[in-house]
């Protein structure tokens, strides 16, 4: 069973470009969150798709948006990047019923904007 | 409002045990715990749900004060593999919002 996939594994874009990431969350989970570490943080709630919609959102502008498809993989969207929006960018797929709880991260894309 | 990790860094020798604090001015419905090693993607401990006090997994388990708006991670017998940063996330609602603290760097050394 492959866990939470993302791709690519690394990027390097301009100031000013888009980029679109992606994650394929583990298998049987419904909700994908995605997150922001820049180096020697801990992670950054971004927004959380659940049934291909965004549930829930942190304090990250609207250049940043998503998508969750029918199969629940996820896309993030980053338009006109800027230099602080270097980072890594984490993947989390989850799944929540009642008393059980799972949240598993995946491998992470680094993205350097010069 | 980011939980409060404590300490901040701490190395310990093999077989030594250790405790990681967390806590949080909000009221809590989950904390999660990962440990995440230099150049890696954190890596699932455990989830504490509002309702449950305490978790094991093999020599790490944890505690969850819902009152006092607390956790602790507590590593048993410590190996050199357990070396890494060590993160609390808290969650304060049923949907899975979570938010980190900064870490707490263990190193453990032969």
């Amino acid at each position: 069973d492959a866990g939470v996939t993302q791709s690519p594994t690394h990027l390097i874009k301009t100031r000013g470009q888009q980029v679109t990431l992606r994650c394929s969350p583990k298998s049987g989970h419904d909700t994908v969150s995605w997150y922001q570490q820049a180096l020697g943080q801990g992670p950054q709630f971004i927004f959380q798709y659940y049934e291909e919609e965004e549930r829930q959102r942190g304090n990250f502008p609207d250049r940043f948006s998503g998508h969750q498809f029918p199969n629940y993989s996820s896309e993030l969207n980053v338009n006109a990047l800027l230099l602080g929006d270097s980072a890594l960018y984490l993947c989390a797929s989850s799944f929540f019923s009642g008393e059980s709880y799972e949240q598993y991260f995946g491998p992470g894309t680094r993205l350097t904007v010069t | 409002q980011q939980p409060v990790q404590s300490p901040q860094a701490v190395i310990l020798r093999e077989g030594e045990d250790a405790v990681i604090n967390c806590s949080s001015s909000k009221a809590l419905y989950s904390v999660h715990w990962y440990r995440q090693k230099h150049g890696e993607a954190p890596v699932f401990l455990m989830i504490l749900l509002k309702g449950g006090e305490q978790k094991g997994h093999e020599k790490i388990s944890a505690s969850f004060n819902e009152k006092k708006q607390q956790s602790s991670l507590y590593l048993t017998a410590s190996q050199l593999s357990y070396s890494g940063t060590y993160f609390c996330g808290t969650g304060s609602g049923g949907y899975q919002k979570v938010t980190f603290g900064i870490g707490t760097k263990l190193q453990v050394i032969p």
